[in-house]
């Protein structure tokens, strides 16, 4: 099946500093990637829906100018959380549609990012 | 929303058992799907079933759907340790993928 590459793992930054999170997709083109964010032992909360070559969809609630996506390319997509604070410390992931499993109905699975955890201090 | 509501919230049973956990949805679905979280991890998609399938399996997991009752559940046999995990469904449409709070699932030795 497809991978995506997500990075880094982890990252530590001080308040009031900007962190970039790369994902990409290996061997398949990805021309939408979703980014999530998940707090301990909480779901996976969709954060916005990223679109290469065009403006991401950003869920209610969500603040664009603090978390700016950007899909230049159909294999990368980046998040950065800009002016991080500490109750922005979460689990961060994105997933691409797995276009390797679409069947002729429509119906394709999606691949996950293995996950930055931010720790804002 | 297409957000699935997995029940229950936690598992814990020991090797060798089976582990069922339910899923339930509120709209009409293209299909469903259910991934794996390994502890600060990211998601593993298990399996996909079809909104016109009503039972699908994928080595020790077993899925059924039932879509007038618009619920499904995973089974999984002869548990082993390495299955401890959160486990999620997704009943998607054409949509974006949304999940559930999952059930937290502990295989014991």
């Amino acid at each position: 099946g497809a991978v995506v590459s997500q990075h880094p793992s982890r990252v530590i930054c001080k308040s009031g500093t900007s962190v970039k999170i790369e994902c990409r997709s290996l061997d398949f083109q990805a021309t939408t990637m979703f980014w999530y964010r998940q707090f301990p032992k909480q779901s996976l909360m969709l954060m916005a829906t990223s679109n290469e070559g065009s403006k991401a969809t950003y869920e209610q609630g969500v603040e664009k100018d603090k978390f700016l996506i950007n899909h230049a390319s159909l294999t990368l997509s980046t998040l950065t959380v800009t002016s991080a604070h500490p109750e922005d410390s979460s689990f961060y992931i994105c997933s691409a549609r797995d276009q390797t499993t679409w069947d002729d109905r429509g119906n394709y699975g999606y691949t996950f990012g293995s996950g930055t955890r931010l720790t804002v201090v | 929303s297409q957000q699935g509501e997995e029940d229950p919230q936690a598992l814990s049973i020991q090797e060798g058992e089976n582990a069922t956990m339910n899923c339930s949805y509120k709209t009409s679905i293209n299909n469903l799907q259910w991934y794996r979280q390994n502890s600060g991890r990211g998601l593993v998609h298990l399996i996909l079933i079809r909104s016109n399938e009503r039972e699908k399996h994928s080595g020790r997991l077993r899925v059924t759907l039932d879509t007038s009752k618009k619920s499904s559940s995973l089974l999984i046999t002869a548990s082993r340790a390495a299955d401890t995990a959160s486990y999620f469904c997704a009943p998607t449409g054409f949509q974006k993928l949304v999940f559930g709070t999952g059930t937290r699932l502990l295989v014991s030795p």
